[in-house]
């Protein structure tokens, strides 16, 4: 799996969009790009993964640039309960391992 | 109920003794994993099974060993507990098909001290 990069940490105010950035610049072209966030020593939780194309749950939204060197997870408006680390993983598709790094951690300030 | 299960929840054991933690899932999914995780750092993968007779070594396999009873249950043992794999562990599902993968579902995880 391709390494990622991604800031330690970031702050955010309750209602405003949170966007974090994650750098893969030796991605493949068959690998997805993961997102994950882990509440508090709770067990990840899966928030969305796209391939090229900009992606959008009811969670959140995830842009990849056209290059697929980067990307950035959108939460549009954040709240308290989204202070998580979220990670940002690239996994071949047919991998079925996942590599955590050390994420970010996102504070939400009210 | 939760689709992956983690028991016990948190567990207290002396070095030297043989401690099982299990996992079960209701997912229906082939692969299942285990990972363990230290205070400030990621998850590290300790075993990972594609199915009832698959079994794979992760990057931190030393010391602890894996038994897969069931699609449904996977299970992570300690043979002789010792103070450096205090952790927190977490065990995984996912599934897929033709070869790729869908997300991966985590258990609540499980508080292992040994002292």
């Amino acid at each position: 799996d391709a390494k990622t990069t991604q800031p330690t940490s970031m702050d955010c105010a309750e209602g405003r969009a949170a966007n974090l950035p994650c750098n893969h610049s030796t991605i493949s072209g068959n690998e997805y790009v993961y997102w994950y966030r882990q509440i508090h020593s709770q067990g990840p939780q899966y928030i969305i993964h796209g391939l090229k194309n900009n992606e959008t749950n009811e969670m959140a939204s995830l842009i990849i640039t056209e290059d697929r060197k980067s990307s950035t997870l959108i939460l549009p408006h954040a709240t308290l309960r989204d202070t998580a680390v979220y990670y940002c993983i690239a996994r071949g598709g047919s991998n079925y391992k996942l590599t955590f790094g050390k994420g970010t951690l996102l504070t939400v300030n009210p | 109920d939760a689709d992956v299960t983690q028991t016990p929840r948190n567990r207290i054991t002396k070095t030297g003794k043989r401690i099982m933690l299990e996992c079960s899932q209701t997912k229906g999914h082939d692969r299942m994993y285990w990972y363990r995780q230290d205070p400030g750092l990621g998850l590290r993968l300790i075993y990972y099974s594609f199915d009832v007779k698959d079994i794979n070594k992760g990057e931190i396999s030393d010391g602890y060993s894996v038994s897969r009873q069931a699609q449904a249950k996977f299970s992570l043992s300690l043979e002789s507990a010792i103070p450096n794999q205090t952790a927190l562990y977490f065990c995984a599902t996912s599934g897929g098909q033709g070869g790729m993968n869908t997300e991966a579902f985590f258990g609540q995880g499980t508080r292992l001290t040994v002292v």
